[in-house]
């Protein structure tokens, strides 16, 4: 059964600090996706990793994948306050269509 | 841009009354997806959708749960018999094919079940 962790749970931050959220996952796979999610909301997607090294940028947010350690990382460069958010990782095993997911990591910036 | 659409937005329903949860996928996508959060919790896959099929589905569906693709535009989650614990978000999710392909989220419907 594939499990998916993440880490940490909770992230308090100062604005324009650095910090990484971990993503491991228990199976192969080259399928990662990140999402983010404010309160009440619905899921947005945020980067698609398919493959042993991808690596994908979109403004203060980067993720990469190593399929070989099973681990996608979300790096904030300079956090803002509008980041504050649920991330949430997710694995696609197998060319299937079931997403199984983290736990997510609540994102809080502090001004 | 075109989005995933869901009604309703709420749902109170007493325990043991079935339940349709609607959804309209964005319009030229081909597989379709149910979702739920349980308050707090993560996100866990209900069942794919594909060539009106079930394509895959996870140990939450049982049959208590059903889906529908009754026209060219809606998807349907019925719950027959709503337990306690079906208390949820549940969230609608479509995607213009299969495997690695981004899944589109809609806005969810919460469901209470008393």
């Amino acid at each position: 059964e594939l499990k998916v962790e993440q880490n940490p749970l909770f992230l308090s931050m100062q604005e324009g600090k650095n910090y990484t959220i971990y993503c491991n996952y228990s199976t192969t796979s080259d399928r990662l996706y990140w999402y983010r999610q404010d309160p009440g909301k619905s899921l947005e997607s945020l980067f698609v990793l398919l493959s042993n090294g991808a690596v994908k940028q979109e403004g203060r947010l980067m993720a990469s994948l190593d399929t070989k350690a099973r681990l996608s990382t979300l790096h904030i460069t300079a956090a803002v306050h509008d980041l504050s958010a649920t991330y949430f990782c997710a694995v696609n095993l197998n060319a299937g269509n079931m997403l199984t997911f983290g736990g997510g990591t609540r994102l809080m910036v502090k001004p | 841009e075109p989005e995933v659409t869901q009604t309703p937005s709420h749902q109170v329903t007493q325990m043991g009354q079935e339940v349709i949860l609607r959804c309209v996928p964005i319009s030229n996508h081909l597989y379709f997806y149910w979702y739920r959060q349980i308050l707090g919790q993560k996100v866990e896959f209900l069942v794919s959708f594909y060539n009106n099929e079930i394509s895959e589905k996870s140990e939450i569906f049982d049959d208590q749960f059903s889906v529908e693709r009754p026209d060219g535009s809606n998807f349907t989650l019925k719950i027959r018999s709503t337990k306690l614990e079906d208390s949820a978000m549940y969230f609608c999710a479509s995607s213009s094919s299969g495997g690695a392909e981004t899944q589109y989220f809609g806005p969810g419907t919460r469901l209470l079940v008393l």
